[in-house]
């Protein structure tokens, strides 16, 4: 199975730190993607980072990826209690003739203390 | 845009019935996905479509449960007979096209079976 796993499984940090969450996988992918879970609610996607790119930002999210280790970190500076979520790693992976599988891990959960 | 459209968004039902979910995609996408969450096993992509049609449904569970797209705005999963295990959070998600990744998530159906 190529199931991204996070790590940690819960984290919780004060508002202004910032967070640090790792995703490991186990097979080659095409792409990974962070996705944003609130309490009760769907997924939301936060960053997608393809397979020959190394790092990646978005606002106060920075991604990266090591492909020879089968790994991504996802950065969240400058925490607010707003960040408070289910963080989830996906990997992507076609493998022909339309066949597609997004894959997701158990997720990591964040708790920002005001 | 209304986003991903589920419905209903809580179901109460007794094992041995017939449970029907429904979602309607974003207006343009070509990719549906449905997805189940549990505690225990986190978030399973059950089938997809392209293009209204059937592509991959080797993560439905059982032959109780199936999916249909009649047409490009509609998806259902239906689970006949339901069985007090199948109770889950259900989410449907679309995308432009399989090859764009980024899915778009519905708020999810809450399916519990007595």
């Amino acid at each position: 199975s190529q199931q991204g796993e996070e790590d940690p499984q819960a984290l919780s940090i004060q508002e202004g730190e910032n967070a640090t969450m790792n995703c490991s996988y186990k097979t080659s992918i095409n792409n990974l993607q962070w996705y944003r879970q609130n309490s009760g609610r769907g997924l939301v996607h936060l960053i997608l980072i393809r397979s020959n790119e190394r790092e990646k930002h978005s606002g106060r999210l920075r991604v990266t990826l090591d492909t020879s280790k089968k790994s991504s970190s996802l950065l969240i500076t400058a925490s607010r209690a707003a960040d408070t979520a289910s963080y989830f790693c996906a990997t992507a992976l076609y493998s022909g003739a339309g066949s597609y599988q997004l894959t997701f891990g158990k997720g990591t959960k964040l708790s920002v203390i005001p | 845009d209304a986003g991903v459209i589920q419905s209903p968004r809580h179901e109460v039902t007794e094992m041995g019935q017939e449970v029907t979910l429904r979602c309607k995609p974003i207006s343009g996408h070509n990719s549906l996905f449905w997805y189940r969450q549990t505690m225990m096993r986190g978030l399973e992509l059950l089938i997809y479509f392209n293009n209204n049609v059937p592509i991959d449904d080797s993560g439905m569970p059982e032959d109780r449960f199936s999916a249909k797209m009649p047409n490009a705005s509609f998806s259902t999963l239906k689970i006949q007979p339901s069985e007090p295990r199948d109770s889950a959070v259900y989410f449907c998600a679309s995308s432009r096209q399989i090859s764009t990744d980024t899915q778009y998530f519905g708020p999810g159906t809450r399916l519990t079976v007595l």
